[in-house]
């Protein structure tokens, strides 16, 4: 069975520090996708960052990186310079790439940016 | 914006009263899926499909139905609804083409059974 494990389920850091939210997975699939997905007060599920799994370089976008550890099964989100609108409730998930792409959920972490 | 629209956004019914909601896009992706999100356990897969009327269970299937006889629409059925699936349902599609592995996610429907 797949699954992705959240071990914090809330974090709360000051605006401009920076934040890493810790995600593991377990599957016996080598080829995969993995996400950070956000969802903030209006419910609306917004993706952040993507990974593949044969690539072995981390995956950025602006203000965020992951660092993907395959061997580990690791697949941590780090935010930068946080700002108030990075208050959300972030998932981590992943996605086998063969038949049915099913994507499967962490628990979830509930992350306040206080000013 | 993905085309995703999720109806009723919002509704409260009774325990023992069927339900139905539905999902409608406009992208033609193939995959359809029907999740749904409870605190401390993220978002869990009820159904999916992956064409008209292809269909197949998730992790949390037992009490749901569904149906797809159009690319556009893919409907979840509660048969009775009971109160442990008060929940938010997200409809999620997927362009299999493109091959990004990205799920695109509707707005969330908010049942409350009583």
């Amino acid at each position: 069975a797949q699954t992705v494990t959240q071990s914090q389920p809330e974090m709360s850091v000051q605006e401009a520090e920076t934040v890493t939210l810790s995600c593991t997975y377990d599957t016996s699939e080598n080829n995969y996708y993995l996400f950070w997905y956000k969802q903030p007060p209006s419910r609306q599920m917004i993706l952040v960052i993507r990974q593949e799994a044969y690539k072995q370089q981390n995956a950025t976008e602006n203000r965020f990186s992951v660092n993907f550890q395959k061997a580990a099964k690791s697949f941590s989100l780090k935010i930068s310079d946080s700002q108030l609108g990075d208050t959300a409730m972030y998932f981590c998930a992943f996605i086998i790439i063969q038949g049915a792409q099913k994507l499967v959920f962490g628990q979830g972490t509930r992350l306040t940016i206080n000013p | 914006d993905a085309g995703i629209t999720q109806s009723p956004r919002h509704k409260v019914t009774e325990t023992g009263t069927p339900v139905t909601l539905r999902c409608h896009q406009t992208e033609n992706h193939r995959y359809m899926y029907w999740y749904r999100q409870d605190p401390g356990h993220g978002l869990r897969l009820i159904h999916y499909s992956y064409g008209v009327k292809d269909t197949d269970k998730g992790e949390v299937s037992d009490g749901y139905s569904v149906s797809r006889s159009k690319t556009e629409d893919f409907l979840l059925t509660l048969e009775s609804a009971t109160s442990s699936q008060t929940s938010v349902y997200f409809c999620a599609i997927s362009d299999q083409v493109s091959n990004t592995g990205e799920l695109f996610f509707g707005e969330g429907s908010r049942l409350t059974v009583l």
